[in-house]
């Protein structure tokens, strides 16, 4: 069964800090993996998919590596700012689930917090 | 722009009411999900669909119904059956085939009274 974990629970930083976003999975078997952001109260917002055959993806100040024989993935995020401020979710597309559209299953996420 | 509308934002039940939320999506996607979120313990499947009049049980059908007559909308009906329906409702759509991300709706928020 795939297990997708965050770490850390939660992270407060001041601003200005470069931080990272840990995130693994236990079964390789993926099509590829996204992560999210979360403000209280609100949808997922996409931030960057990454496909099973890549190893990172970049979007301005964020940067998503993926190394799937270890099951793992972060989510770098440059030069934070107190707008980053949110929940970051990380999912993986299970490729055993019988087909690519029938699972996204999700960590837990990373509460992040930038202190201006 | 294309996206996903969830409607209500906010939904009050009463005990042994049966409610449905409404999501309608216009990125001509093929698959359509929901997912109840609850603090503490991510999100969870409760049904999917990957083509019109047809859906699958997620992880905890119990206490729900959906149906799928459209390919832009995917209600879903949270039965008196649902003890426990407070919670965050998301809804998301994504295409066909491995290269593709998923799309998330608004959500709704569920509160029993």
């Amino acid at each position: 069964k795939q297990e997708v974990t965050q770490i850390p629970a939660a992270l407060s930083v001041p601003e200005g800090e470069n931080l990272v976003l840990n995130c693994s999975f236990t079964d390789s078997a993926i099509y590829n993996l996204q992560w999210f952001r979360q403000d209280p109260g609100k949808g997922l917002t996409s931030l960057l998919l990454i496909q099973s055959s890549q190893r990172e993806q970049t979007s301005g100040r964020l940067n998503a590596s993926l190394d799937k024989s270890s099951g793992r993935s972060t989510l770098y995020i440059a030069a934070s700012q107190p707008g980053d401020s949110a929940t970051y979710l990380c999912a993986v597309r299970h490729s055993r689930a019988g087909g690519a559209t029938n699972k996204l299953i999700f960590g837990t996420g990373t509460l992040l917090a930038v202190q201006p | 722009d294309g996206g996903i509308t969830q409607s209500p934002k906010y939904l009050f039940r009463k005990e042994g009411q049966n409610v449905t939320l409404s999501c309608e999506q216009n990125l001509n996607h093929d698959a359509m999900y929901w997912y109840r979120q609850d603090p503490g313990q991510g999100l969870r499947l409760i049904y999917y669909s990957q083509i019109v009049n047809d859906f699958q049980k997620g992880d905890i059908a119990e206490g729900y119904s959906v149906s799928r007559e459209k390919k832009e909308s995917f209600p879903l009906t949270v039965t008196s059956a649902q003890k426990n329906p407070t919670a965050f409702y998301l809804c998301a759509s994504t295409k066909h085939g491995s290269n593709y991300g998923y799309t998330f709706g608004s959500g709704t928020r569920l509160t029993v009274v």
